[in-house]
Formats: structure tokens, C-alpha cells, sequence
């Protein structure tokens, strides 16, 4: 089935510091990309949509300056979360849209930890 | 932005037993997706159902939608400890501006089945 792999695993940073997360479609092309963000025992919040080529889509409150998105291909989207501080420690995930009845296929996630 | 709320937040539940979980959004949709997440991990998608569906089945799993309600629901029958994790239901909202889908999440109910 489609898979879409989400590196690294787990970051810890020091604040202050730039970390960059990458999600990559493996069998498949993804136009489309969507970032989302979860704190602990909460849902998921979309944060962004990446569109390959050109400028990504940032939800009402989400810092484009902060949160920096990159679609240079079809198979790869970058999440670069700039001057991370502890606030910003989190689970990260990307997730692609898959035709009916599949739904979107997400990454694995990428749990982020400012010190 | 978050399309709804689910109930319960939290059940905890013995092997065997049914556990309902219920989630309710704002608006109109196309379809609705559940979606389960162990701990840490990615989301797994488990089942949609379209609007013009009011029930639908696979395996133990067993989806309802109520579209006057704007609500649905997802039963799994004879649970087992591999059922624990956290179920989501998810819409699809339409991006005008962007031409494209967003997938939404609610608030997600956290299952515990113990042995």
C-alpha cells in the first residue's frame, strides 16, 4: 500500500535551534501534503497544506515564518520548525491524500523535544 | 481547526466487551473517516463512510451515519487489549481558495481494553 515515511522519529533540540522534518511519498506522487501538529491526549490540528511547486497553505494562527514549508518534488515535503523553543515541542505529522475508499495515508510521526 | 466533538474522551473496557464511541461535526461533508492512532505513533485509517451511507461493516468494526444529526459512530465489537489506542473521526472540508480537501479531525476518544 501507499507509504509515506516521516524522519526522524524523535529530535531533541536546544532552543533556539532550527529543526527540519522530512516526509516523503515512497510508491506514489503527492501533489498534496498536510502537516499536522498534536499535544499530548489532544487531536490533531492542521497546521499547513504543502502544494508541490509552489507556496504552502497556512491555517488561521499557524506562523509561516516559524513553521517553514517546502514541496520541491512529489515525493518530498519539509517541515523546518525555525527557533524552536519548548512551546513548540510536540508530535509532528505529515499525512498525503489517497484516493476512496483508502482515506489518507499519514507518516509515523516525529516527536519533537525543545530543552 | 478542530470539525467536532467525540464521546466519550476516555473508555476503559474489559476484553470482549462492545465499545461504542460517538463524534459529532459542523458540516456538510462528502464523507467521514475514522481513524485509529496507538500511542506515538501515526494514524492507521480504518474505515469511511459516505453521506449517502447510514451504515456500514468491516470486521468487528461498525460505522453508523446520521447526516440530519451531523454525527456517526464507530462500534467495535468483542474488544481485545490490541484494540487500546486513540479513535479519531476525521471530515473532509473543501479549501475553496486552494481547490483542494483538508481532512479534519475531532477530538478523538481514547480506548482502554484490558485483559
Amino acid at each position: 500500500g501507499a507509504v509515506v515515511s516521516q524522519h526522524p522519529s524523535r529530535v531533541i533540540c536546544k532552543s533556539g535551534t532550527s529543526v527540519k522534518i522530512e516526509c516523503r511519498s515512497l510508491d506514489f506522487q503527492a501533489t498534496t501534503m498536510f502537516w499536522y501538529r498534536q499535544f499530548p491526549k489532544q487531536s490533531l490540528m492542521l497546521m499547513a497544506t504543502s502544494n508541490e511547486g509552489s507556496k504552502a497553505t497556512y491555517e488561521q494562527g499557524v506562523e509561516k515564518d516559524k513553521f517553514l514549508i517546502n514541496h520541491a518534488s512529489l515525493t518530498l515535503s519539509t517541515l523546518t520548525v525555525t527557533s524552536a523553543h519548548p512551546e513548540d515541542s510536540s508530535f509532528y505529522i505529515c499525512s498525503a491524500r489517497l484516493g476512496a475508499p483508502s482515506g489518507y495515508t499519514f507518516g509515523s510521526g516525529t516527536r519533537l523535544t525543545v530543552v | 481547526s478542530q470539525q467536532g466533538e467525540e464521546d466519550p474522551q476516555a473508555l476503559s473496557i474489559q476484553e470482549g466487551e462492545n465499545a461504542t464511541m460517538n463524534c459529532s461535526y459542523k458540516t456538510s461533508i462528502n464523507n467521514l473517516q475514522w481513524y485509529r492512532q496507538n500511542s506515538g505513533r501515526g494514524l492507521v485509517h480504518l474505515i469511511l463512510i459516505r453521506s449517502n451511507e447510514r451504515e456500514k461493516h468491516s470486521g468487528r468494526l461498525r460505522v453508523t451515519l446520521d447526516t440530519s444529526k451531523k454525527s456517526s459512530s464507530l462500534l467495535i465489537t468483542a474488544s481485545r487489549a490490541a484494540d487500546t489506542a486513540s479513535y479519531f473521526c476525521a471530515t473532509v472540508v473543501f479549501y475553496l481558495s486552494g481547490g483542494y480537501n483538508k481532512l479534519i479531525f475531532g477530538a478523538g476518544t481514547r480506548l482502554a481494553v484490558h485483559p
